[in-house]
């Protein structure tokens, strides 16, 4: 299976400042013939199924704010959310689709300091 | 509007047996690929299996921690997702979502159902 790991498992951020979550794939899933890479990241409120933000690592789902970025390839992505709201608190999850089990990493819980 | 509305839920002792359902509607639910996938109470996501739409003939995938115990099918004519959990564990607790797929992302998810297994 492809391990996904996620750093840190908690942050805590400032209103209106930057935070960056990190998530490292335990090999590539960057598909060499399309060019894509198989991460979507993933928020979740509590009391309420997770939400996609971001599918093939950098493309932003409809309705999502632009205040929320994906970038990275191969094996190391970043989502970046850009002037913290308070309503950004949230766990978020990475999870690779390159290949079957489609594995999750362990989460972020994101909090404002 | 897409909806995911999962039932079946419940308590069940260690050994036992569990049908969920998912009802699906708003969408052409053949076309799309439905996942289960499960969250432990406080933990993270666990994806636990897929069923693959029409044009992929409807192949099922599992995780390894419920082969051989779980059976997902699907009946298009009724819009409906089903997870047959047979052989019940402890740490199968959790709430079970059913979840659509498109290409690239897990678009919708249901609001859950919670399994409990304990005696």
């Amino acid at each position: 299976d492809i391990v996904m790991t996620q750093s840190p498992d908690s942050l805590a951020v400032s209103l209106g400042e930057r935070a960056t979550i990190n998530c490292k794939s335990s090999q590539s899933i960057l598909y060499s013939s399309n060019n894509n890479n198989y991460l979507a990241w993933y928020q979740q409120k509590p009391g309420q199924p997770p939400k996609v933000l971001i599918y093939w690592a950098s493309t932003r789902e409809s309705g999502v704010p632009d205040r929320f970025s994906g970038s990275g390839s191969g094996t190391d992505f970043t989502l970046t959310i850009t002037s913290l709201q308070a309503e950004d608190v949230a766990v978020y999850y990475c999870q690779q689709y390159y290949r079957s089990p489609c594995t999750f990493g362990q989460g972020t819980k994101l909090e404002i300091k | 509007e897409v909806q995911l509305v999962e039932s079946g839920g419940g308590l069940v002792q260690p050994g036992g047996s569990l049908r969920l359902s998912c009802a699906a509607s708003g969408f052409t639910f053949s076309d799309h690929y439905i996942d289960w996938v499960r969250q432990a109470p406080g933990k993270g996501l666990e994806w636990v299996g897929r069923s693959k739409n029409k044009a992929n003939s409807y192949a099922i995938e599992y995780a390894v921690s419920v082969k051989d115990r779980f059976t997902i099918s699907r009946d298009d004519s009724k819009n409906s997702l089903y997870l047959q959990m047979n052989s019940l564990k402890t740490e199968d607790t959790a709430v079970y979502y059913c979840v659509r797929w498109r290409s690239g992302a897990a678009d919708y998810w249901g609001q859950g159902t919670l399994v409990t297994v304990s005696s």
